[in-house]
């Protein structure tokens, strides 16, 4: 199992479905991140949240909607999705959010949900 | 404004061999980069890192080499094997905020040839 499970793997939505992605960590950390993959396209951070608290929003349209109901579970709510949005969400934790060098200094990803909106 | 540059899209050399990846990044507050390896299929997963003030870190047949006055660093593989195989992605941080604020390169697939 690994430490980071994110669900589903797969997902495809019309425009105008409401749907939400999953992730959990297994790996008691303090810090959880949402990241978008597109095609040739660097890793866009999109939301993260430290104990609970959302402490960054990298400018992402209001269609996505995080949320962080304890520090295990992260959940990227969908709502009238583009078809520009279908990318690879990937969900990230790491020890902790600030003092993230003093730690090991890392991200530890999972697998990714692959949305594609038609 | 993208600043952290992977120039190369793609690399392919032969089993035994080196492979030299290269990142460029644009920021000078920058002064902590890692690299990640990415599988068909699976997350990103941390390779090596380096902080500003080494120019070199070595962990068996990965080194990344940093040159601050360029502001490039680069990943070697020596040998390379055909499990090498993969997407690499180069990433900085801020350390002043000493925040988990990754920004990464749009990757690298390297293809190692048996």
């Amino acid at each position: 199992e690994t430490g980071v499970t994110q669900t589903p793997r797969h997902l495809v939505m019309g425009m105008t479905n409401k749907k939400s992605l999953k992730c959990e960590q297994h790996l008691g950390h303090n810090a959880m991140y949402w990241y978008k993959q597109s095609a040739k396209k660097p890793l866009e951070l999109m939301f993260v949240y430290s104990l609970e608290e959302r402490v960054e929003n990298n400018s992402v349209p209001s269609r996505f909607s995080p949320e962080c109901p304890n520090s295990s579970h992260l959940f990227l709510h969908l709502h009238t999705l583009q078809p520009e949005d279908s990318a690879l969400y990937l969900c990230a934790s790491s020890q902790d959010y600030y003092r993230f060098l003093l730690n090991t200094g890392e991200l530890f990803f999972g697998e990714g949900s692959r949305l594609t909106v038609l | 404004d993208q600043q952290v540059k992977q120039n190369s899209p793609s690399l392919s050399v032969q089993e035994g061999r080196i492979s030299i990846l290269n990142c460029d990044y644009t920021n000078s507050m920058f002064d902590y980069f890692l690299w990640y390896k990415k599988y068909p299929a699976e997350g990103p997963t941390f390779l090596i890192s380096i902080s500003s003030i080494k120019d070199k870190n070595e962990d068996g047949r990965f080194t990344v080499f940093l040159n601050k006055s360029a502001k490039h660093l680069s990943l070697h593989i020596v040998p390379s094997q055909p499990g090498d195989s993969a997407v690499y992605f180069c990433a900085a941080s801020k350390g002043s905020g000493n925040t988990g604020k990754l920004i990464f390169g749009q990757g690298t697939t390297l293809q190692v040839k048996p």
